[in-house]
């Protein structure tokens, strides 16, 4: 069964310039994450999607950062523009969501995507 | 907010030894609490998951142990080796994401 999968692994942008990360998540899993990591550090939420939904984006800094997560799969992170800070690792996440409460699934990681900004 | 540390921050270690690494949380109303590991530049891979209901979950060598009340979840490597080397990340989900610690890495010499 294939995993989490991001692409690009890599990207390298100067400053002010847009850029995206795409993300497949394990078949049938129903929520989706984005984290972001910094060298040295645990991931951070940044969104969580339950189906279509976003139902946590509470720690999207919205003003350059944006999400969606079309007809419930495929996902997408966009930053535009980008800063020197934004300089990170961001890892997309997976689970099976259930429906009689919160989230009690096992999360399966994607190998991320390293982005650097100049 | 949940707070997940975990100590140490950096372990070394000779191969054949067994080992603990230790997590805390400060928020006992936990769901579930996962263990990773992270090797360099890689992604995060699932080692253990303890439900709440659980006090702890064996995958070979690993043995990952939760006490809910004390906020305190142990992950045990026994007769560990270099291969172990990795940085091993704990994760809380008070509900509807994981909050993770800082990590421990983790050097096994030969």
């Amino acid at each position: 069964e294939a995993g989490v999968v991001q692409s690009p692994r890599y990207k390298i942008i100067e400053k002010k310039q847009p850029v995206a990360f795409w993300c497949n998540p394990i078949s049938g899993h129903n929520t989706l994450y984005w984290y972001l990591q910094n060298l040295g550090q645990g991931p951070e939420l940044l969104i969580r999607y339950e189906n279509e939904e976003a139902v946590d984006d509470s720690q999207l800094p919205k003003d350059r950062f944006s999400a969606e997560r079309l007809k419930g799969v495929d996902s997408t992170l966009k930053i535009q523009p980008a800063e020197l800070g934004d300089s990170a690792v961001y890892l997309c996440a997976s689970s099976l969501w259930s429906p009689t409460g919160p989230n009690t699934g096992e999360l399966f990681f994607g190998e991320g995507s390293r982005l650097t900004v100049l | 907010k949940q707070e997940v540390t975990q100590i140490p921050a950096a372990l070394s270690v000779p191969e054949g030894e067994n080992l603990v690494l230790n997590c805390s949380f400060t928020d006992s109303a936990i769901y579930n609490l996962q263990w990773f590991r992270q090797d360099p530049g890689k992604g995060l891979t699932s080692l253990l998951l303890i439900q709440s209901s659980q006090r702890e979950q064996t995958s070979g060598r690993l043995n990952a142990s939760l006490d809910k009340s004390s906020g305190r979840s142990t992950l045990y490597i026994a007769a560990s080796q270099p291969g172990d080397s990795a940085t091993y990340l704990c994760a809380a989900n008070s509900g509807y994401a994981l909050n993770f610690g800082k990590g421990t890495s983790l050097l096994v010499t030969p």
